[in-house]
């Protein structure tokens, strides 16, 4: 079947602009979650969802960033006025539910690239 | 407390050799500890996961061991082959966090022929 999968695939953007990251998880999924890779700071945790719920925000490393999720389905991550340190892949991963028992399924990320 | 400390950074093996890399961990709260690869553009790959009231779990070539006294745990690649090449992350999670994983800062291991 299809895994998660995330558009758009690479985003260059000015800095100062705001960017929307788009993750559609493996239908049925309950819990989502959003993840960012960069050079500097490894993979780190941002956001996760069970159902449109975000139980844990803890990660979102400012008030710039959001993310919403609607229908239990797809989610969005937005980035406003965008900043340099803000360039990384995004990632996105969803299970079917928020417990270790079950498997997080990576999506292939957004490549974000701030100028 | 949350921190997973991963080594080494980048590893070399010849073909049929043993790649073996560390992770130490903190947080005494982490049920589980799960080990993923990554290949060049794309997300990580669940490769095996080991839980705490277990010493060794082993899959294949792919073995766990874990150390609870010393809150350590390994992933041993036995007869290593150049599909092998990816870079490795160990995380750590706890269902009380909805499962969030903490991840090692990943090792990029590469195996010659």
């Amino acid at each position: 079947g299809a895994g998660v999968s995330q558009s758009p695939s690479n985003k260059v953007t000015e800095k100062g602009k705001d960017v929307e990251l788009r993750c559609d998880p493996i239908s049925g999924h309950t819990a989502l979650y959003w993840y960012r890779q960069s050079l500097g700071q490894g993979l780190e945790f941002l956001i996760y969802f069970q159902g449109n719920s975000a139980p844990d925000k803890s990660g979102l490393p400012s008030d710039r960033f959001s993310a919403e999720r609607t229908g239990g389905s797809v989610s969005t991550l937005t980035i406003q006025r965008t900043q340099q340190e803000d360039s990384a892949v995004y990632l996105c991963a969803s299970s079917l539910g928020a417990y270790s028992a079950y498997e997080q399924y990576f999506g292939p990320g957004t490549r974000l690239t701030v100028t | 407390q949350q921190q997973v400390k991963q080594s080494p950074q980048s590893l070399i093996v010849q073909k049929g050799g043993i790649s073996i890399i560390n992770c130490a961990y903190e947080n005494t709260a982490f049920d589980y500890f799960p080990w993923y690869q990554q290949f060049p553009g794309k997300g990580p790959a669940l490769l095996i996961a080991i839980r705490p009231d277990v010493s060794e779990k082993k899959e294949g070539r792919f073995t766990i061991s874990f150390n609870k006294s010393a809150k350590q745990f390994s992933l041993h690649i036995m007869d290593s082959q150049p599909g092998d090449s990816a870079t490795y992350f160990c995380a750590a999670s706890m269902d009380t966090s909805g499962s969030r994983l903490t991840f090692g800062e990943g090792t990029q291991l590469t195996v010659n022929p």
